[in-house]
């Protein structure tokens, strides 16, 4: 399976600042995706980052608060704009094999004071 | 939406018996379903899929079930040893050219020496 790494791995920020946060896969996907963990809480898909064109954004998030690049097959960010202790939560980045298998990353922790 | 749910929030399982965690899923259209493993400060794990055209798989330890009568899907895991802490979270795919995942609420799972 692809190895992911994501950076940081943890953070603490500051109500109204932002945060980019990076991920990077060892082989070339063509499905990335952005999910949210919030404390003690399952996952919830953020968008669909695409190669080439603008993320695919799930129903209650949108572009201006978490914008979303993916430059290439390997890379991509999500970056968690005008922060709020609301945002308190593990960011994870996944990516798709084999037409089905999801992977994901370590997570970044963020909290926000 | 529909979404993935669990019948159980925790599970506590002595050391060499066998676990058996259970996922009930509401999209009677999923065509593949994976189980994932999440330990303390870690991403999720991909454990073992399954799809829509078998009823079982086994793995090493574990084994996933597959109910489509009764939209139904669980994970057993033999001989439960100490490092199977986790939370367990099971995913369905609803039938798209996506890839995207939902996710139930997940099963704390502590192994009793």
């Amino acid at each position: 399976s692809a190895v992911i790494s994501q950076k940081p791995s943890r953070d603490i920020c500051q109500r109204g600042t932002s945060l980019t946060i990076q991920c990077q896969v060892d082989s070339q996907v063509t499905m990335m995706f952005w999910y949210r963990q919030q404390p003690g809480q399952s996952l919830t898909l953020i968008a669909t980052a695409n190669q080439g064109s603008e993320a695919t954004y799930e129903s209650g998030f949108v572009i201006d608060k978490f914008p979303i690049s993916r430059p290439n097959l390997t890379f991509s960010t999500l970056t968690v704009s005008n922060m709020s202790p609301e945002d308190s939560s593990i960011y994870l980045c996944s990516v798709e094999e084999d037409g089905s298998e999801q992977y994901f990353g370590p997570g970044t922790r963020l909290t926000v004071t | 939406g529909e979404s993935v749910g669990l019948h159980l929030p925790t599970l506590s399982v002595q050391e060499g018996d066998n676990s058996i965690i259970n996922c009930a899923y509401s999209n009677s259209a999923s065509d593949y379903f994976i189980w994932y493993k999440q330990e303390s400060g870690k991403g999720p794990q991909f454990i073992i899929d399954i799809r829509s055209n078998m009823d079982k798989r086994q793995g090493q330890r574990v084994t996933v079930l597959l109910n489509k009568t009764v939209k139904h899907l669980s994970l057993q895991i033999a001989a439960t040893q100490p490092g199977d802490s986790a939370v367990y979270f099971c995913a369905e795919r609803p039938p798209s050219n996506d890839y995207k995942l939902s996710f139930g609420a997940g099963t704390t799972v502590t192994v009793r020496a």
